[in-house]
């Protein structure tokens, strides 16, 4: 079964504006991942944050993670056109099991 | 440099006819291997993964098979494909635990 859940599921919002999304999961993880998909294409790695971080930043992402309510957030400021995607939170759970669990992903349109 | 190849890009394949889907990396060893299947417009549902040649873990019982014959080989099978296998399959890896996961383009499977 799916492991993280995003919310929501779609967002609109005018460019220029920050885009925030969130992924909630259920048991304990090693690190959570985001990362973004373009229609028909691959996934792309954004940022990984580990079990004992709690704030991470790359450029315009900022990623936050609360372990003790199972949930992370990414936020995306000022947001471009070039942002229109599909983004996607990951879990890396604890067990010795090398899965990578995806949740269903949040789709991100950004309105010139 | 380290990359990951799928293909083919697009196939349509009648109902009952085999499938193999292969995909290859370069560029590293021992990875992770990773089959992932995405309907339209969901999220993905991991399929198989392996840590080693000849080792294959199984997420979801059905008519799928995947094998790893060699270290950075990975290949999805059906030997007789329904409807429902219809979908967008992705090819990730990994290095190690706990690290991105880098994705193939995709394959998209209409069964037909």
């Amino acid at each position: 079964s799916q492991q993280g859940e995003e919310d929501p599921q779609a967002l609109s919002i005018q460019e220029g504006e920050n885009a925030t999304m969130n992924c909630s999961y259920k048991t304990s993880i090693n690190n959570l991942q985001w990362y973004r998909q373009n229609s028909g294409r691959g996934l792309v790695h954004l940022i990984l944050i580990r079990s004992n971080e709690r704030e991470k930043h790359s450029g315009r992402l900022r990623v936050t993670l609360d372990t003790s309510k199972k949930s992370s957030s990414l936020l995306i400021t000022a947001s471009r056109a070039a942002d229109t995607a599909s983004y996607f939170c990951a879990t890396a759970g604890l067990n010795r099991d090398d899965k990578i669990i995806f949740g269903k992903g949040t789709r991100l349109h950004i309105l010139p | 440099s380290q990359t990951i190849h799928q293909w083919p890009a697009t196939l349509v394949q009648p109902v009952g006819s085999p499938l193999s889907l292969e995909c290859t990396v370069e560029g590293t060893s021992n990875p992770n291997l990773y089959w992932y299947r995405q309907a339209a417009g969901r999220g993905l549902q991991l399929l198989f993964y392996s840590v080693g040649i000849g080792q294959i873990s199984s997420e979801v019982p059905q008519n799928l098979s995947a094998s790893r014959p060699q270290d950075r080989q990975f290949i999805l099978s059906s030997k007789k494909l329904l409807l429902s296998d219809s979908g967008f399959y992705l090819c990730a890896w990994i290095v190690r635990r706990n690290t991105e996961a880098f994705f193939g383009q995709g394959t998209r499977l209409t069964v037909v």
